[in-house]
């Protein structure tokens, strides 16, 4: 079965703080995508990366940083300095591809960063 | 602005009823996904269409088609209407091959309210 789990559901940090999103996942497959996806209170929803499962180098986009470990079937999210404009729900997904594509996502991690 | 474009932005109507919701990708984009958000079930894949052909399949009930059309925009329609489709409708387009780095531009949505 796969599973996506987020099980931090809410964090909330002041400003400038480094914070960590912890995504752990399963799955059977030995190829597939992670993707984190962010959803300000406006609702709108965010792509924030995509990673694939024979790539585990770390990524790192401005304050954004990735950390995908096969061995511990990890990809966390850590956003340094943070702001109050990181305040969103943040989603990690799971996307199968062998076979028919299937997406799973966590139940999210919403992220209140106070001024 | 993503470039996505969904209309209508809200929809309200009654259970039974037989709703169309309708997607224009990015210019050049030739992948069109559709999601669903509600409270129950959190955010869920329901399919993906690639130049007109079904891509992938997720979450999507019977009640609920879509199709993408030569110019390359989507409908999902959703009949026989419950008031647990109420939800908010996201539709998202990525460029071919992945574009870079397999984004995924999304639409504002479209809020349904099943009465």
């Amino acid at each position: 079965a796969q599973k996506v789990t987020q099980a931090q559901t809410e964090i909330s940090v002041v400003e400038k703080e480094d914070v960590t999103l912890d995504c752990v996942y399963e799955t059977r497959d030995t190829t597939y995508y992670l993707f984190w996806y962010k959803q300000p209170p406006s609702g709108e929803l965010v792509f924030l990366i995509r990673r694939n499962s024979f790539d585990e180098q770390n990524e790192i986009s401005g304050r954004y940083s990735w950390n995908f470990q096969k061995s511990t079937s990890s990809f966390n999210f850590t956003i340094t300095a943070s702001q109050v404009v990181d305040s969103a729900v943040y989603f990690c997904a799971l996307v199968k591809t062998s076979g028919t594509y299937k997406y799973i996502f966590g139940t999210g991690t919403r992220l209140k960063v106070l001024a | 602005d993503s470039g996505v474009t969904q209309t209508p932005k809200h929809l309200i109507t009654a259970t039974g009823q037989r709703v169309t919701l309708r997607c224009s990708p990015r210019s050049g984009d030739l992948s069109v996904y559709w999601y669903q958000q509600s409270l129950d079930q959190g955010l869920q894949f329901l399919i993906q269409y690639y130049n007109g052909e079904e891509r992938a399949k997720g979450n999507i009930l019977e009640r609920f088609s879509a199709q993408q059309f030569p110019d390359l925009h989507s409908e999902l329609n959703l009949s026989s209407l419950e008031l647990g489709d109420s939800a908010l409708y996201f539709c998202a387009s990525s460029p071919p091959a992945g574009g870079v780095k397999g984004a995924q531009y999304f639409g504002p949505g479209t809020r349904l309210t099943v009465l």
